[in-house]
């Protein structure tokens, strides 16, 4: 079975901080997924970024950066100088290679005050 | 292009009736499937669905039945409905060996 646990419920920062949101996650499989979703109050769930699990380079995109560390089960997510716009609530997920079935955490709420 | 597209966007239903949901996937894309996300929850898969056919399905009860169209939009069911059935209905779509997997605004479902 799949277990995706983001331990943190909710962030609170002062626009142009940078956030950091944990996950960590279970899976028996030895090729897997990970991802980093972005819900806005209007619900639509927006990709942001993916990770293989053959791959632990980590990378920045813009004001995104992640953190992959396959010994611990990690996969970290910063947001680098945030903005009010990134107020949301962020969820990771992971997928199996062979299955589009996605596991999800619970989420975290993250408030971006200006 | 048009991204994943749900309609209705918000309802309301009173316990007992039925409901159906519509999805029409990103252009090209002939794997949709459903997730159910409860308020202050992670969304939680329900079906799966390739080329027509059912390829995956979560804890669900039998209530909950969907279908893929030869145009590959789909339709989720539920039957019966219970004042736990309220909750984010939202669709996701991607195409054949595709790693990423995107989704659509959702259907606000109010049970009442």
């Amino acid at each position: 079975a799949q277990k995706v646990t983001q331990a943190q419920t909710e962030i609170s920062v002062v626009e142009k901080e940078d956030v950091t949101l944990d996950c960590v996650y279970e899976t028996r499989d030895t090729t897997y997924y990970l991802f980093w979703y972005k819900q806005p109050p209007s619900g639509e769930l927006v990709f942001l970024i993916r990770r293989n699990s053959f791959d632990e380079q980590n990378e920045i995109s813009g004001r995104y950066s992640w953190n992959f560390q396959k010994s611990t089960s990690s996969f970290n997510f910063t947001i680098t100088a945030s903005q009010v716009v990134d107020s949301a609530v962020y969820f990771c997920a992971l997928r199996s290679w062979d299955d589009y079935k996605l596991s999800f955490g619970a989420g975290t709420t993250v408030t971006v005050r200006a | 292009d048009a991204g994943v597209t749900q309609s209705p966007t918000h309802l309301i239903k009173t316990r007992g009736q039925h409901v159906t949901l519509r999805c029409s996937p990103i252009s090209g894309h002939k794997s949709v499937s459903w997730y159910q996300q409860v308020l202050g929850q992670g969304p939680q898969f329900i079906f799966q669905y390739y080329e027509k056919e059912e390829r995956g399905r979560g804890n669900f009860p039998d209530r909950f039945s969907a279908r893929q169209f030869p145009n590959y939009s789909s339709e989720l069911n539920v039957n019966a409905l219970l004042l736990g059935d309220s909750a984010l209905y939202l669709c996701a779509s991607t195409y054949r060996g595709g790693n990423t997997i995107y989704f659509g605004e959702g259907s606000w479902l109010t049970v009442v």
